[in-house]
């Protein structure tokens, strides 16, 4: 079974500083996806990222990047010039492309971003 | 606004009663999943319907059903509900079976309190 992990329950930033979250998965599949969504206090879910899995190429969308490591089984998200709407929670989650579409999560790593 | 509609957006009921919770995919999308966040559960899928049929199932007891109409929309169904079903029920939709790493959108989810 796939697992996801994220080690980090809690990370601190200052604003307009980097910060890194982490991300772990388990598979033994080659054709997956990944993603990070951002859960802020209203608790929408709401994408930020999603990586292909067949693809070498590092996804970017404005401030947010990702470091996608396959052999290692690593994803983790990078966060720029972190703003007070950053605070959240952040979930990474994957998906196998095959059969069975659902999305499993990570535990989730709180985001504070202090002014 | 991920065009995902869930009502109602909190219920509270007693032990061993049966809810019904509803969701309204985006415009245009076939699939709908239901998911569930607990605290000690983390985010866990429950259910895909595709156009109608069941798709795929994940950690759902047998005490919850699930079905989705020719609208489209779907209702999650809770019944003999106990304290440890107290969490944040979210429908998330996609435009088709959930293959090839499309996004699922979520909506706002339903806060269940069981006393």
């Amino acid at each position: 079974a796939q697992t996801v992990t994220q080690s980090q329950p809690e990370m601190s930033v200052q604003e307009a500083e980097t910060v890194t979250l982490s991300c772990t998965y388990d598979t033994s599949e080659s054709d997956y996806y990944l993603f990070w969504y951002k859960q802020p206090p209203s608790r929408q879910m709401i994408l930020v990222i999603r990586q292909e899995a067949y693809k070498q190429q590092n996804a970017t969308e404005n401030r947010f990047s990702v470091n996608f490591q396959k052999a290692a089984k690593s994803f983790s998200l990078k966060i720029s010039d972190s703003q007070l709407g950053d605070a959240a929670m952040y979930f990474c989650a994957y998906r196998f492309s095959a059969a069975g579409n659902k999305l499993t999560f990570g535990g989730g790593t709180r985001v504070l971003v202090k002014p | 606004d991920s065009g995902v509609t869930q009502t109602p957006k909190h219920l509270i009921t007693a032990t061993g009663q049966r809810v019904t919770l509803r969701c309204s995919p985006r415009s245009g999308d076939l699939s709908v999943y239901w998911y569930q966040q607990s605290l000690d559960q983390g985010l866990q899928f429950l259910i895909q319907y595709y156009n109608g049929e069941e798709r795929a199932k994940g950690n759902i007891l047998e005490r919850f059903s699930a079905q989705q109409f020719p609208d489209l929309h779907s209702e999650l169904n809770l019944s003999s509900l106990e304290l440890g079903d107290s969490a944040l029920y979210f429908c998330a939709s996609s435009v088709a079976r959930g293959h090839r790493g499309e996004t699922q959108y979520f909506g706002p989810g339903t806060r269940l309190l069981v006393l």
